[in-house]
């Protein structure tokens, strides 16, 4: 069990600029999740992902946000014409049927 | 609209010097509570999930206890290694039954 891992752990882009995130969940988990969290707030859910299949997005999700799980593996969030309130942690977790969510360490974006 | 309301924002402790932190929750149908920790720059890591009113959960110096309104946990003699902000969140029954709604979280400094 190696953990969830994301890639990159930082980025720094310019405002209308597009990113991608990528999230490797932990092997055996068919369930994948992304979160968003500022500072002094809590994790704020995304959308979730069974297998391949998203299954539900939150309406925090604007149409500038993209997630893919091909494969049912990786999975990456893509957000187009990035604005400075993009600026946040973006955290991925995995988990099993009722199993609990195990995050990554997240990756850090800044908007300038 | 299921909402979760943690006190304190933030806590200093002796080191030795036991405590609680709150978690009040307003949800429809409670699936599961947990109970997360998160260090800076890291994302949150699991600690427990209570199911049901009056369950009660131990892991070294923590227990995390649930009623029908609220959780609690406590710590134990802390060491200055528990300095942490604490995450709670709740999963609804239901519809969107995979999100988990966070709270703001309490940070913990223990001071040796």
């Amino acid at each position: 069990d190696t953990g969830v891992s994301q890639d990159p752990r930082h980025k720094i882009t310019k405002r209308g600029q597009n990113v991608t995130f990528r999230c490797d969940p932990i092997s055996e988990h068919n369930r994948l999740y992304w979160y968003r969290q500022t500072l002094g707030q809590g994790p704020e859910f995304l959308t979730y992902f069974q297998n391949e299949a998203q299954l539900e997005k939150s309406r925090l999700l604007s149409d500038r946000f993209s997630a893919e799980r091909p494969k049912g593996s990786f999975s990456t969030l893509e957000i187009q014409r990035t604005e400075q309130g993009d600026s946040a942690m973006y955290l991925c977790a995995s988990s099993q049927r009722h199993s609990p969510l195990h995050f990554g360490n997240g990756t850090r974006l800044t908007v300038t | 609209e299921d909402q979760v309301t943690q006190s304190p924002e933030a806590l200093r402790l002796q080191e030795g010097e036991s405590s609680s932190l709150n978690c009040s929750y307003t949800v429809s149908g409670l699936r599961g509570l947990f109970w997360y920790r998160q260090d800076p720059g890291k994302g949150p890591e699991f600690l427990f999930t209570l199911y049901s009113a009056g369950e009660e959960k131990e892991k070294e110096r923590l227990k995390a206890t649930l009623t029908k309104k609220e959780s609690f946990l406590h710590i134990t003699a802390p060491k200055p290694e528990d300095s942490a902000t604490y995450l709670c969140a709740v999963q609804a029954i239901g519809a969107g039954s995979y999100q988990l709604t966070f709270g703001k979280g309490t940070k913990l400094s223990v001071i040796p």
